[in-house]
């Protein structure tokens, strides 16, 4: 099993570009989520999906897109990107709902800069 | 809402120190509590975790307990290595939100030989 997947792994963009971020995960787990890492500010929580067919906003959802493509891909596309959105992203996926896993398993991540 | 803090450090260690990481909580009822680790240049993984009250997790030598009482859920090790050196999230995940996990800030730790 290859786990959580993410293309690309480095991204340099210029302000107004769009770029999309592909996610796939191979463990057959029915929610998945896209996460923002700055410095000083861990963990926010961009979007999330808990089924195919569903999403949801998290924290910090604007400015960006997702699309539940099916139940192993989740992409987030960014539609005019801008120096606030450099950062590192990274998607992530659990089986809702099953307590004896209760684990979120984390893709590499995307480097991503806005010039 | 619910929310997790902990020491943001960094925390520079010497090898086989002991460490201590303080991971506080708020949330409503009894959320599963998690302890993730990033390796530099890696996603997260998770280190260990606790489902209820009294739990303690264990993983690598490193432990948690789950205390209800102080909402708290500190990390410790009884002597760290090298290879520790990681920025170590404290999380939680909410009965009321079963879908969503919550990180805190993050906590850098060094550890020099």
């Amino acid at each position: 099993n290859a786990g959580v997947t993410q293309t690309p792994k480095f991204q340099v963009l210029k302000t107004g570009q769009s770029m999309t971020l592909q996610c796939a995960q191979d463990m057959n787990h029915n929610s998945m989520y896209w996460y923002r890492q700055d410095p000083g500010m861990g963990l926010r929580l961009i979007y999330y999906s808990a089924s195919e067919g569903t999403t949801d906003k998290g924290e910090v959802p604007n400015g960006y897109n997702v699309s539940r493509l099916n139940k192993r891909e989740f992409s987030l596309r960014l539609e005019s990107a801008a120096p606030s959105q450099t950062s590192v992203y990274f998607c992530a996926s659990n089986e809702f709902g099953h307590s004896s896993t209760d684990t979120q398993y984390f893709g590499p991540g995307t480097r991503l800069t806005v010039l | 809402g619910d929310s997790v803090t902990q020491m943001e450090g960094p925390v520079t260690l010497s090898e086989e120190a002991f460490l201590t990481i303080n991971c506080t909580y708020t949330a409503t009822g009894y959320p599963s509590l998690f302890w993730y680790v990033q390796y530099p240049g890696e996603g997260l993984q998770l280190l260990l975790k606790a489902t209820k009250a009294d739990d303690k997790g264990s993983n690598k030598g490193f432990e948690a307990t789950y205390r209800k009482e102080t909402t708290s859920f500190h990390l410790e090790k009884g002597s760290v290595q090298v290879s520790d050196s990681a920025v170590y999230f404290c999380a939680l995940r909410a009965k009321t939100s079963y879908d969503k996990v919550i990180f805190g800030p993050g906590t850098s730790l060094s550890v020099i030989p």
